[in-house]
């Protein structure tokens, strides 16, 4: 079965410009999540996905959206985007929200510079 | 607000030792708590979960245990090796689906 993919895998932006970001999850999981991990904050949860609707945002400005299509696909888009935004975004699928005893499996993550 | 914190933050060790990892949270409300490695500049890769109801999980040379009344975990490895050196990643879920991550121990294992 094959993983999570992500793509872009590199990204180069300047600041001002926008970006979207590309997560298709294992077949069959339903769910999606977002999470960006930079070395001073750490890995921080954007928001998360389950049947096109979104579940949960974590604390990021409404520059970072979302949005799920029918397929399970999700992409994120960064609007006018600032240097600290530079970072390695993951996207993480599982079946559903409410499998406790899955594990979220996660992307080789976009990792987006912004010059 | 759930706060995850791992100690220590990096850890060299020579290659055989037996070792062990921590992983403190504030709020015990939990649904799981996920061990994960992370190559650098890589994702993660789900190493051990524990279910809020167990007390521990073993995959091969490694074991994870969980003591939820006193928010901790530890991630036991042994008999380590040079292909062990990575950031080791704790994470709880408890809201929904969201998981918390703490800050991660960098190891390395020296041959």
């Amino acid at each position: 079965k094959a993983g999570v993919t992500q793509t872009p895998r590199y990204l180069i932006k300047t600041r001002g410009q926008q970006v979207t970001l590309s997560c298709s999850p294992i077949s069959g999981h339903r769910s999606v999540s977002w999470y960006q991990q930079t070395p001073g904050q750490g890995l921080q949860f954007l928001f998360e996905y389950f049947s096109e609707t979104q579940r949960n945002k974590g604390n990021f400005p409404g520059r970072f959206s979302g949005r799920q299509f029918s397929n399970s696909r999700s992409e994120m888009n960064v609007s006018t985007l600032e240097l600290g935004d530079s970072a390695l975004y993951l996207c993480a699928s599982s079946l559903a929200p409410t499998a406790n005893q899955e594990t979220q499996y996660f992307g080789p993550g976009t990792r987006l510079l912004v010059l | 607000k759930q706060e995850v914190t791992q100690i220590p933050a990096a850890l060299s060790v020579p290659e055989g030792e037996n070792l062990v990892l921590n992983c403190s949270f504030t709020d015990s409300a939990i649904y799981n708590l996920q061990w994960f490695r992370q190559d650098p500049g890589k994702g993660l890769t789900s190493l051990l979960l524990i279910q809020s109801s167990q007390r521990e999980q073993t995959s091969g040379r490694l074991n994870a245990s969980l003591d939820k009344s006193s928010g901790r975990s530890t991630l036991y490895i042994a008999a380590s090796q040079p292909g062990d050196s990575a950031t080791y990643l704790c994470a709880v879920k408890d809201a929904g689906n969201m998981l918390t991550f703490g800050g991660g121990t960098r190891l390395m294992v020296k041959p």
